[in-house]
């Protein structure tokens, strides 16, 4: 099956300095990778969507200076928090959706593989 | 914006009792998507539904897309230990959007 990773999977850094999340998909080819937030107890907020080779869109209230996206090749895709505060701290989760290999049937959904996630503590 | 209402918020059942939750939507979707998230990982999908009124099956899990494209039911049979966690519900329209997140424990 498909698999995304994410490095690093803990990070730990005092408020003022950046952060650098990198998002992976390790057996496939992925035009499109999505960020998301999610605060303890809470659900998945979309933070920006990352194609390849194209400027990230982002959310409605989300920081583009703040939270950097480079989506450079096609299994690669980094968040990089800047000047970080302990508002930051949370979990931030990457998806990714494969090449279309064509068109999709009816009815047919190009899935999002999900990664493990990365917990950011700002202190 | 868009938002899903997902309900109960947590459940606490006994093992081998059966579980339903649902979501409902102001917005209609055109796929709906099961999900289940255990502690420090990622979401991982359980369930798709493409079509209003589709009703799908995954083992022990059923979910069923609503006629109106406006919500979705997922039941879990016979629960065990396992199926501990937190179930979302998303609806897919150009992005996922996704439920407040039911949180699931089973007593042994």
């Amino acid at each position: 099956g498909a698999v995304v990773s994410q490095h690093p999977s803990r990070v730990i850094c005092k408020s003022g300095t950046s952060v650098k999340i990198e998002c992976r998909s390790l057996d496939f080819q992925a035009t499109t990778m999505f960020w998301y937030r999610q605060f303890p107890k809470q659900s998945l907020m979309l933070m920006a969507t990352s194609n390849e080779g194209s400027k990230a869109t982002y959310e409605q209230g989300v920081e583009k200076d703040k939270f950097l996206i480079n989506h450079a090749s096609l299994t690669l895709s980094t968040l990089t928090v800047t000047s970080a505060h302990p508002e930051d701290s949370s979990f931030y989760i990457c998806s990714a959706r494969e090449v279309s290999k064509g068109t999709l049937g009816p009815g047919l959904y190009n899935e999002q593989f999900f990664g493990p996630g990365t917990r950011l503590t700002v202190l | 914006g868009q938002q899903l209402n997902q309900s109960p918020q947590s459940m606490f059942i006994q093992e081998g009792e059966d579980v339903s939750m649902n979501c409902t939507s102001s917005s209609i979707f055109n796929t709906w998507l099961w999900y289940k998230q255990e502690p420090g990982e990622g979401p991982v999908l359980l369930i798709a539904l493409y079509k209003a009124g589709e009703l799908t099956s995954n083992g022990r899990l059923t979910a069923q897309f609503g006629i109106t494209r406006k919500d979705s039911f997922l039941n879990i049979s016979a629960s065990i230990p396992s199926d501990v966690g937190i179930y979302f519900c998303a609806g897919q329209s150009g992005k996922l959007i996704f439920g407040q997140g039911t949180t699931l424990q089973v007593k042994p």
